[in-house]
Order: structure tokens, then C-alpha cells, then sequence
């Protein structure tokens, strides 16, 4: 298994830009999430998804928008960069909820916006 | 919402030494506490975790305490190696759902 991949590693935005981040498991995970990764501020959960179709905002969701049509994958797109999205981005997955499930996590993805 | 306080945000250690990190929460449904190690240029692992049913959790030489009354849990590594430098995190989360709330980390370096 490959896990959870992300692409691309390093993105350089111009603000205003749009882009989308890949996120994708193959370990038929039910749940998966994004989070944001600051200084001092730990990972902070901007969405999160339960299944196929079914998708709801975490703690930071603003200026962010996901869809999940397919199990294995869930973009993170950005409909106008700010700088205030300089960041790393981390997506998640776990075999379910209501449990405590482990979650795995991607390599991440370093965004700068200028 | 949940709130994850850790401390201290950097830790330097003699190899062969303890360290110990230490995390509040806020919310008392949460009930679930994992730890997670994060190597530079990678995600975040999970090395142990602890549920609220259990005060304490050991794995080799790592080990995880839980006061669910004064709501603080605590991460212990034993005969510190070099291999254990990296950002360590707390977090927290209720029964239902996987949502995660973290503290900001804490940056441990073991020197040789």
C-alpha cells in the first residue's frame, strides 16, 4: 500500500490564484480529513469527510472548499489564495468513525502565498 | 470547543535522560488521547494513545498517563536516544468522530 498521498509537495501561489491539493489512500478508509499546520498552533481540522458524498466543515474552514465523489480520493481547493494561507497541509485518513480509529496522515503539501 | 494547551514548546535532553511532555484539555467528553511524532519533512505519526477508561499506558520505553479529573495527560520517554528528536503532539477527541484537536507541539532534541 502506498498509503496517503498528497500532491504536490511545494506549491508557490500569487494571491487571488485558485489551485486544488490531491490527497489519496488506498487503504479503502472510510474516513478523511485536512488539516493546516502553523507554528505554535499544532494541526488545526479545516474539512473532514465521513464517506463518498458526505462531506462537513472543521474548525477552520474558511476560504477552503472539498468534495468526495470517490472513497480513495479528497481534494482541498482553494477559490482564492490569501496569504494567510501560507501553510503546510496534511490530509488524513482512518478506517471509520464513532471509534477510535488510527489515522494516518500524507506527507504534507508547503504552500506560499505572495 | 476543545482546547489542547502543551508544554513546554521545546525540550533539550542528555541522551540516556527522561522527558516529559505535558497537555490540558478543555472539554471533559473528550475521551480520547493520542500522541503523535513528526519527523522532519513528514507527516505526523501516532507512537501511543490512551482512552479515558485507563490511567496510564506504557509501549517499550514510551509511556502515556491520563488525569481525567484534573483533565491533563502527560507523554514520558525513557533512556532518551538521538532517534527521538522531532515535534511531538498531544491530542484530543470525543467518542463519535475522528476529529482531532492538537497542541502546538513541542520540539524535543536528544543530544548526543
Amino acid at each position: 500500500n502506498a498509503g496517503v498521498t498528497q500532491t504536490p509537495k511545494f506549491q508557490v501561489l500569487k494571491t487571488g490564484q485558485s489551485m486544488t491539493l490531491q490527497c489519496a489512500q488506498d487503504m479503502n478508509h472510510e474516513y478523511m480529513s485536512w488539516y493546516r499546520q502553523d507554528p505554535g498552533m499544532g494541526l488545526r481540522l479545516i474539512h473532514y469527510s465521513v464517506g463518498a458524498g458526505i462531506t462537513d466543515q472543521g474548525e477552520v474552514p474558511n476560504g477552503y472548499n472539498v468534495s468526495r465523489s470517490t472513497t480513495e480520493d479528497f481534494p482541498l481547493r482553494l477559490l482564492s489564495a490569501a496569504p494567510s494561507q501560507t501553510s503546510v497541509y496534511f490530509c488524513a485518513s482512518s478506517y471509520g468513525q464513532g471509534v477510535f480509529y488510527e489515522q494516518y496522515f500524507g506527507p504534507g503539501t508547503r504552500l506560499t502565498v505572495t | 470547543g476543545e482546547n489542547v494547551e502543551q508544554h513546554p514548546s521545546t525540550l533539550s535532553v542528555q541522551e540516556g535522560d527522561s522527558a516529559v511532555i505535558k497537555c490540558t484539555y478543555s472539554d471533559s467528553a473528550s475521551n480520547y488521547f493520542p500522541w503523535y511524532k513528526q519527523e522532519l519533512g513528514k507527516g505526523p505519526q501516532l507512537i501511543i494513545d490512551i482512552r479515558s477508561n485507563v490511567g496510564e499506558k506504557k509501549d517499550q520505553r514510551i509511556a502515556v498517563t491520563l488525569n481525567k479529573t484534573a483533565k491533563h495527560f502527560s507523554l514520558h520517554i525513557t533512556e532518551t536516544q538521538p532517534e527521538d528528536s522531532a515535534v511531538y503532539f498531544c491530542a484530543a477527541s470525543k467518542a463519535a468522530g475522528n476529529k482531532l484537536t492538537f497542541g502546538g507541539g513541542t520540539r524535543v532534541l536528544v543530544k548526543p
